[in-house]
């Protein structure tokens, strides 16, 4: 069981926008500013597409966003393309005892 | 440009160890500001991180792993490594090394994205 918590699967058509959630505690995504998403699309290594929770990466189109209230953390794509069809991961600092934990996963698939 | 390189067996018998290597090219294994971690993805699960280091040796470890892991850099090479202990067949995964940015707020460090990724690797653990 994963320690943050995110929907299997959300779908949507082209051009339309969708938004992942990431639920975690108090003691991780609702006490830091700390939250990252991933992309990753089969066969291959993830790709950072958010830190900081809303900060993009030099190279990750403005379509990305991500957003945080509570202990419950948004990655929000717009504009849907074929090409974001792939899974998406959250992670969160959480301490320094369990520094780092991940989401399950979500897929997200492009209809 | 920076690059991680993960290397070593694709094939670990039961109750060995696992070892993998991560080398980092394009640029200083030494700079600050970033430490290095190790993630694993069994087939068809999610990401699951395993620890990470500092140029120092300061090390943070997964509490789940703990008693089974260990990590540790040679900055001479610009590499690090990973050591899984007692292996079963529940750590056949892809093994993904990557360089992990941190935060030092006075003497606490803070963890925050793995910002650049090696391919991985896939390790099978089987007699």
């Amino acid at each position: 069981q994963s320690a943050l918590t995110q929907p299997a699967s959300v779908s949507g058509s082209p051009g339309q926008s969708i938004t992942i959630s990431c639920t975690g505690t108090s003691s991780d995504v609702g006490s830091y500013n700390l939250v990252s998403w991933y992309q990753q699309h089969p066969g291959k290594a993830p790709k950072l597409m958010i830190y900081e929770v809303s900060k993009r990466p030099s190279g990750v189109f403005n379509r990305f966003s991500g957003s945080k209230s509570g202990n419950t953390a948004s990655l929000t794509i717009s504009g849907l393309q074929a090409e974001d069809e792939a899974d998406y991961y959250c992670c969160s600092y959480a301490g320094s005892s369990t520094p780092v934990v991940f989401g399950g996963g979500t897929k997200l698939t492009v209809l | 440009q920076l690059q991680l390189q993960e290397s070593g067996p694709g094939l670990v018998k039961p109750s060995e160890t696992l070892s993998l290597t991560c080398t980092v090219s394009g640029g200083s294994i030494s700079s600050s500001s970033y430490y290095w971690g190790w993630i694993r993805q069994p087939p068809g699960k999610g990401l699951e991180w395993i620890g990470s280091i500092y140029y120092s040796g300061s090390t943070y470890y997964n509490p789940s792993l703990k008693s089974r892991v260990t990590i540790s850099v040679d900055t001479s090479k610009n590499q690090f490594s990973l050591k899984l202990s007692s292996v079963t067949a529940a750590d056949t995964a892809v093994y993904y090394c990557a360089r992990h940015r941190s935060i030092t707020m006075i003497v606490v460090v803070i963890l925050d994205a793995f910002d650049i990724w090696g391919q991985g690797t896939m390790v099978t653990v089987s007699s």
